[in-house]
């Protein structure tokens, strides 16, 4: 049980293309959904806790209009990166925790290698 | 203080070996405890949920000391399929998760 689904799993594109992320909960349903970024060799860094039916909460340094995050249902999150430039190729990981209560385990995607050219 | 530390490593052992890592939270309200498992250009797999009573899963054996507030991670008989980064994670009810950076480890023959 608890498998979460991320696509795509590779992205290549050209500089100023938007791209979209996709996670979904297979099998459960997550009221809270994170989206982390990870660059080679360093720690996972938290860009942005979705919560299913309201906006989405950023952390500090995050452009929220750079990047779009829209909780629509309790199984699916979904990430834009908007106008997406060489910085910001990078690891990016969905997260999503069970409903049923806050001191649940999260679950990951496999992640999204993005790479801007 | 940073909210959750981990020693980044990395800890080189041979195969065979134990070896433990600690992780230490800031916060004593917290409520839950995880250790994670992260290869080279992979996502987070969660490895083993951490219990007040400590908990075993094979090989691997998790503690948590309220008192001292940090958790540890044992690994007997070490494989080479042990190498990885160990992220410790740290929950507090329904606010955001909180990671370790991560303690890396190399098994090697």
């Amino acid at each position: 049980g608890a498998v979460v689904s991320q696509h795509p799993s590779r992205v290549i594109c050209k500089s100023g293309t938007s791209v979209k992320i996709e996670c979904r909960s297979l099998d459960f349903q997550a009221t809270t959904m994170f989206w982390y970024r990870q660059f080679p060799k360093q720690s996972l860094m938290l860009m942005a806790t979705s919560n299913e039916g309201s906006k989405a909460t950023y952390e500090q340094g995050v452009e929220k209009d750079k990047f779009l995050i829209n909780h629509a249902s309790l199984t699916l999150s979904t990430l834009t990166v908007t106008s997406a430039h060489p910085e910001d190729s990078s690891f990016y990981i969905c997260s999503a925790r069970s409903s049923t209560g806050g001191n649940q385990p999260q679950h990951f995607g496999d992640g999204t290698r993005l790479s801007i050219l | 203080r940073k909210e959750v530390e981990q020693d980044p490593g990395p800890f080189n052992v041979p195969e065979g070996a134990t070896v433990a890592f600690n992780c230490t939270y800031s916060n004593s309200a917290s409520q839950s405890f995880f250790w994670y498992r992260q290869d080279c250009r992979k996502e987070p797999k969660l490895l083993m949920s951490v219990y007040s009573s400590g908990n075993e899963d094979g090989r691997f054996t998790a503690q948590l000391n309220r008192a001292s507030q940090y958790i540890s991670l044992l690994i007997r008989d070490s494989k080479l399929s042990d190498s990885a980064t160990y992220l410790c994670v740290v929950n507090r009810g329904s606010y955001i998760p909180t990671f370790g950076r991560g303690t890396s480890l190399i098994v090697h023959p």
